[in-house]
C-alpha cells in the first residue's frame, strides 16, 4: 500500500517552454500533497504544499507564477514549470500524505533538464 | 528556524561491519522525526517515524532511536544492498505537515 506514482521520470525541454509533472496516489486518498526540489548532494527543499480543492501554499522564495500547482482531486496533483530556463533544471519529487499518521510517501521523482 | 544536521556525510563499511548514523535536530516542538532511504535517481522510501524521546523502532538490520536532541540509525551487520543515502527529517508541532530534511548520509557497504 501507499504507492505514489510520478510521471514523467525524465524530461528534456527547450528554454522558454512549459513542462507538466503529475503526481498520483494510487491506493489511498491524499489529503495533502507536497512538491520538493533536490539539487545534487543537497537535501530535499520543500517548494509548496497543496490541499485538494484549495490554493497551494508556497515556501518563501518560490515563485508561485512560475511553479503552478493544481490539486484537483484527492489522488492527483500537478506541477507545471512555466517558461523553463536552464537554472530550473533539477530533480523534482512529490509526496502525498493522509494514508498514515503524518507519514509522507514519495514518488520516484522527475529529472528535468532545460536546454 | 527548524534545522537538521546529519553526520557523517558519507560512510563506507565492510559487509558485516555495524555502525550508526547521526541526526541532530533543532525544532520548535517536535511532532515527529522521520527516517527515509533514497537510492540514486529515486524518491525517498519511508523507513521509520519516532515521536518521543526514548522511542525505538526496528526493521530488519536497521534500528532507529530518539533523544530530545538527536536520533541514531543503527545498522547491524550491513549488506551491500543496504547501500543508499539515508535521510532524516523533522516535523514541527502546529498546523503544518511540512518536513525539514537533512542533507543525508551516503552509506556504501562493500562486499
Amino acid at each position: 500500500g501507499a504507492v505514489v506514482s510520478q510521471h514523467p521520470s525524465w524530461v528534456i525541454c527547450k528554454s522558454g517552454t512549459s513542462v507538466k509533472i503529475e503526481c498520483r496516489s494510487l491506493d489511498f486518498q491524499a489529503t495533502t500533497m507536497f512538491w520538493y526540489r533536490q539539487f545534487p548532494k543537497q537535501s530535499l527543499m520543500l517548494m509548496a504544499t497543496s490541499n485538494e480543492g484549495s490554493k497551494a501554499t508556497y515556501e518563501q522564495g518560490v515563485e508561485k507564477d512560475k511553479f503552478l500547482i493544481n490539486h484537483a482531486s484527492l489522488t492527483l496533483s500537478t506541477l507545471t514549470v512555466t517558461s523553463a530556463h536552464p537554472e530550473d533544471s533539477s530533480f523534482y519529487i512529490c509526496s502525498a500524505g493522509g494514508q498514515s499518521r503524518d507519514i509522507q510517501y514519495f514518488g520516484a521523482g522527475t529529472r528535468l533538464s532545460v536546454l | 528556524e527548524d534545522q537538521v544536521t546529519q553526520s557523517p556525510e558519507a560512510l563506507r563499511l565492510q559487509e558485516g561491519e555495524s555502525s550508526s548514523l547521526n541526526c541532530s535536530y533543532t525544532v520548535s516542538g517536535l511532532r515527529g522525526l522521520f527516517w527515509y532511504r533514497q537510492d540514486p535517481g529515486k524518491g525517498p522510501e519511508f523507513l521509520f517515524t519516532l515521536y518521543s524521546a526514548g522511542e525505538e523502532k526496528e526493521k530488519e538490520r536497521l534500528k532507529a532511536t530518539l533523544t530530545k536532541k538527536e536520533s541514531f540509525l543503527h545498522i547491524t551487520a550491513p549488506k551491500p544492498e543496504d547501500s543508499a543515502t539515508y535521510l532524516c527529517a523533522v516535523q514541527a508541532q502546529g498546523g503544518s505537515e511540512k518536513l525539514v530534511f537533512g542533507k543525508g548520509t551516503k552509506l556504501t557497504v562493500n562486499p
